[in-house]
């Protein structure tokens, strides 16, 4: 079985352009939940998709948003990017009736 | 808000011997999950152990076991048999069980070098 696979596995933007990832769940999760990480902040939860509807939503400025497709595939947008955005993020999937959250490898994102 | 306090950012530890890694957490739901995440250099979260607080029992994979202290709200980490493998960072992570929703409190992280 295929795991989470996030492409591309690194990006560098130019501040104030916007920045597209995305995010293919392991075949039958519905749920897709979306980290970033930095070394000051740690892993901060973005936001989740289930069954193509946001189900839960973390603090970050309008600036972030996403979307899941009828396939579970996700992508989430940065739209004028900030030097602050630079982070590796991290895309999971879940099984509506698993406990357990598989991760991607993670797309690393540099703003210059 | 819940919330996930690692202490340690740091800890190092011998081949073939055992090293505990200490989680604290804070919230006021009875029932949820906790687990142990591991990120080698390649980025990647493994799941390494995961336990159910309704379950008074504490888990174990293989060589990796939890101390769970509800009461305390502490969740620790044993490796028994350290291999070099096991040199990662690890982050500590709770979630509800209640409100359908998959996400995922995590912890600062802890360092972990095994020293041959």
């Amino acid at each position: 079985k295929a795991g989470v696979t996030q492409t591309p596995r690194y990006l560098i933007k130019t501040r104030g352009q916007q920045v597209t990832l995305s995010c293919s769940p392991i075949s039958g999760h519905r749920s897709v939940s979306w980290y970033q990480q930095t070394p000051g902040q740690g892993l901060q939860f973005l936001f989740e998709y289930f069954s193509e509807t946001q189900r839960n939503k973390g603090n970050f400025p309008g600036r972030f948003s996403g979307r899941q497709f009828s396939n579970s595939r996700s992508e989430m947008n940065v739209s004028t990017l900030e030097l602050g955005d630079s982070a590796l993020y991290l895309c999971a999937s879940s099984s509506q009736w698993g406990t357990e959250a598989f991760f991607g490898q993670g797309t690393r994102l540099t703003v210059v | 808000a819940q919330t996930v306090t690692q202490s340690q950012p740091e800890m190092s530890v011998q081949e073939a011997e055992t090293v505990t890694l200490s989680c604290t957490y804070d919230t006021s739901e009875s029932d949820y999950y906790l687990f142990w995440y591991k990120q080698p250099p390649s980025r990647q979260m493994i799941l390494v152990i995961r336990q159910e607080a309704y379950k008074q029992q504490n888990a174990t994979e293989n060589r990796f076991s939890v101390n769970f202290q509800k009461a305390a709200k502490s969740f620790s980490l044993k490796i028994s048999d350290s291999q070099l493998g096991d040199a990662a960072m690890y982050f500590c992570a709770y979630r509800r069980t209640q409100g359908g929703s998959e996400k995922l409190v995590f912890g600062k992280g802890m360092k972990l070098t095994v020293n041959p």
